[in-house]
């Protein structure tokens, strides 16, 4: 158990819809990551928070959006999903600036577009 | 653009073998080299780093070569087991807040 939650565990929804997935770091973790997992891409990143602030971007649609709350839990909502959004999505966080730069992952929530 | 290129994709190895995982960079800013080790149905899990200042670190049977001129590091697993079948990421970054890199990862499975 790496201390980071993550809810739902698995969510099945229609094409249009819009989401939303939750994350809760580990205690003391100020960054939060959030990264899409499909099989043919591998883990991409998507989006990082500290200490609710964004401070690095990847490859995230702009149908996607996040945010960190003052608990420093975070969500990532997704919008107009289509069949291609099925995925795994981690949320993992670390403590910024240790001598260990380890991302501690969650479970992931299991998103199926049907 | 892909900036941790990893091979192979898929690796069998039997039991008791030595597993091997390669992985190329391009960006010389990168100065933290993790690998992650996933099982089926779990988040993907530190298995072990390196910082560009060594060339080799072991812990158990698992070990990072890295060759900082060729801007490539590897992943050495000794003596190989079944419970060591999993996907394995390495990964790169740079900076102080730490967006990684992950290279698109290795499934190996080791049979008995």
């Amino acid at each position: 158990d790496s201390g980071v939650t993550q809810t739902p565990k698995h969510l099945i929804t229609a094409t249009g819809q819009r989401v939303t997935l939750r994350c809760s770091p580990r205690s003391g973790d100020l960054s939060v990551y959030w990264y899409q997992q499909s099989l043919d891409q591998g883990l991409q990143f998507l989006i990082q928070y500290y200490n609710g602030e964004e401070r690095a971007k990847g490859n995230i649609l702009e149908r996607f959006s996040a945010q960190q709350f003052p608990d420093l839990h975070s969500e990532l909502n997704l919008s107009s999903l289509e069949l291609g959004d099925s995925a795994l999505y981690f949320c993992a966080s670390s403590v910024v600036g240790g001598q260990n730069n380890e991302q501690f992952f969650g479970p992931g929530t299991r998103l199926t577009v049907l | 653009q892909q900036q941790v290129k990893q091979s192979p994709q898929s690796l069998i190895v039997q039991k008791g073998g030595i597993s091997i995982i390669n992985c190329a960079y391009e960006n010389t800013a990168f100065d933290y080299f993790p690998w992650y080790q996933q099982f089926p149905g779990k988040g993907p899990a530190l298995l072990i780093a390196i910082r560009p200042d060594v060339s080799e670190k072991k812990e158990g049977r698992f070990t990072i070569s890295f060759n900082k001129s060729a801007k490539q590091f590897s992943l050495h697993i000794m003596d190989s087991q079944p419970g060591d079948s999993a996907t394995y990421f390495c990964a790169a970054s740079s900076g102080g807040y730490q967006k990684v890199t992950f290279g698109i990862g290795t499934k190996l499975q080791v049979i008995p």
